[in-house]
């Protein structure tokens, strides 16, 4: 079963704007994760946030995660055309510890 | 160089066959993951493995089987059973079981004909 949700599903912005990708869950968390897939590549791991974190950053990114309202985001500041990819969010359920995707959020970025 | 290793990266099966996808890592990793990803599903995980020598089901395991006799090396079969297997076919490892990062293969694209 499916864990996380993101959202939007497709996001298309301009170089140098700001990208926000949302991802929502059901049950409670030990850690929420967030990773880039380039298209027909493997994913990559960006971040990792803990439950008992608000807020983390690294070099243009920014997670937040509220475990009141279930939900994480992931703010990619001035973007770049290299930053096209699909975004997922992945938790790790208190209790039960493999990884439980969402289906991703595409994001394009134009020159 | 560290990573994990995925072979073939593109599979071609006739119906009724078996294959087997392979999947190495030299990141001394202990825990090994095999996920499905199909257009607009995200990943669903098929089996994992937090030891040599044992493994557990995950959340769509029917018409897979795996083995993990080394601690570098988690093999998956497609066996003929599985009805629809023409998917992207990703393999993970991570340090540890709990909580840690997941580092990715670059995955297998198994097409049935």
């Amino acid at each position: 079963s499916q864990q996380g949700e993101e959202d939007p599903q497709a996001l298309s912005i301009q170089e140098g704007e700001n990208a926000t990708m949302n991802c929502s869950y059901k049950t409670s968390i030990n850690n929420l994760q967030w990773y880039r897939q380039n298209s027909g590549r493997g994913l990559v791991h960006l971040i990792l946030i803990r439950s008992n974190e608000r807020e983390k950053h690294s070099g243009r990114l920014r997670v937040t995660l509220d475990t009141s309202k279930k939900s994480s985001s992931l703010l990619i500041t001035a973007s770049r055309a290299a930053d096209t990819a699909s975004y997922f969010c992945a938790t790790v359920n208190s209790g039960y510890s493999t990884l439980t995707f969402g289906k991703g959020t595409m994001l394009l970025v134009s020159p | 160089d560290g990573g994990i290793t995925q072979s073939p990266k593109y599979l071609f099966r006739k119906e009724g066959q078996n294959v087997t996808l392979s999947c190495e890592q030299n990141l001394n990793h202990d825990a090994m993951y095999w996920y499905r990803q199909d257009p607009g599903q995200g990943l669903r995980l098929i089996y994992y493995s937090q030891i040599v020598n044992d493994f557990q089901k995950g959340d769509i395991a029917e018409g897979y089987s795996v083995s993990r006799e080394k601690k570098e090396s988690f093999p998956l079969t497609v066996t003929s059973a599985q009805k629809n297997p023409t998917a992207f076919y990703l393999c993970a490892s991570s340090k540890e079981w709990e909580s840690t990062e997941a580092f990715f293969g670059q995955g297998t694209r198994l097409t049935v004909v």
